[in-house]
């Protein structure tokens, strides 16, 4: 079963455009949802996080949208540059108490984004 | 430098021998995550330690996997009797428990088994 769906394996925009890349889970117990960002042959890195008690949080060109009642959020990037090009991961933190205190990230399968000049 | 280092970035494996990856950590950071990444997915959890307390290992896909982290810095995960679909890149990533789920990743270490 797959908690982190993210439905759009490639996104393509121009440059200067908006890119919104989308993200759904099914889990409830998630409290944190964040996005990283992925080039080849390097790891994920961090890019925005969003509380699930919150609706939106903004970091210049980012922006993550959270909307609990679909279990749906998105990023958005505006405007959109070419060294935007990568793997776009969405992922969710569960906390498993009854495990003295684990935690752990669920990921989607990731988004290509492509920015055309 | 600060980040996250794993070792080695590239090993090859032929089917059945033993395979050991190499994690260090950002140092003063408690939470250490190993993920298996296959050509085409995200990353899959496998393990979480907490200093050096294995507290989660639900992700670790069959008992030829085993990771330890005995001082509570550096970690190693080991694959014994490679298979053919242990073939992945294993990412490492550390962070500082309690924190808003950031994690920092290490470049991974790809493991091709022939």
């Amino acid at each position: 079963d797959q908690q982190v769906k993210q439905n759009s394996p490639s996104l393509s925009v121009q440059e200067g455009r908006i890119s919104i890349l989308n993200c759904d889970y099914t889990n409830s117990m998630f409290d944190y949802f964040l996005w990283y960002k992925k080039y080849p042959a390097e790891g994920p890195t961090f890019l925005i996080s969003i509380s699930s008690i919150k609706d939106k949080n903004e970091d210049g060109r980012f922006t993550v949208f959270l909307n609990k009642s679909a279990k749906h959020l998105s990023l958005h990037i505006v405007p959109s540059q070419p060294g935007d090009s990568a793997v776009y991961f969405c992922a969710a933190r569960v906390l498993t108490t009854r495990i003295g205190g684990s935690e752990k990230l669920v990921f989607g399968k990731g988004t290509k984004l492509t920015v055309n000049p | 430098g600060a980040g996250v280092s794993q070792s080695p970035r590239y090993k090859v494996a032929k089917r059945g021998q033993d395979v050991a990856l190499r994690c260090d950590p950002i140092s003063g950071h408690v939470s250490l995550f190993w993920y298996q990444q296959a050509l085409g997915q995200g990353p899959e959890f496998l393990t979480y330690f907490q200093n050096e307390a294995q507290l989660d290992k639900s992700g670790l896909p069959s008992d030829r996997f085993f990771a330890e982290r005995p001082e509570g810095s550096v970690s190693t995960l080991k694959i014994q009797r490679t298979q053919q679909e242990d073939s992945a890149v294993y990412l490492c990533a550390s962070s500082l428990y309690g924190e808003t789920g950031e994690l920092f990743f290490g470049e991974g270490s790809r493991l091709t088994v022939l």
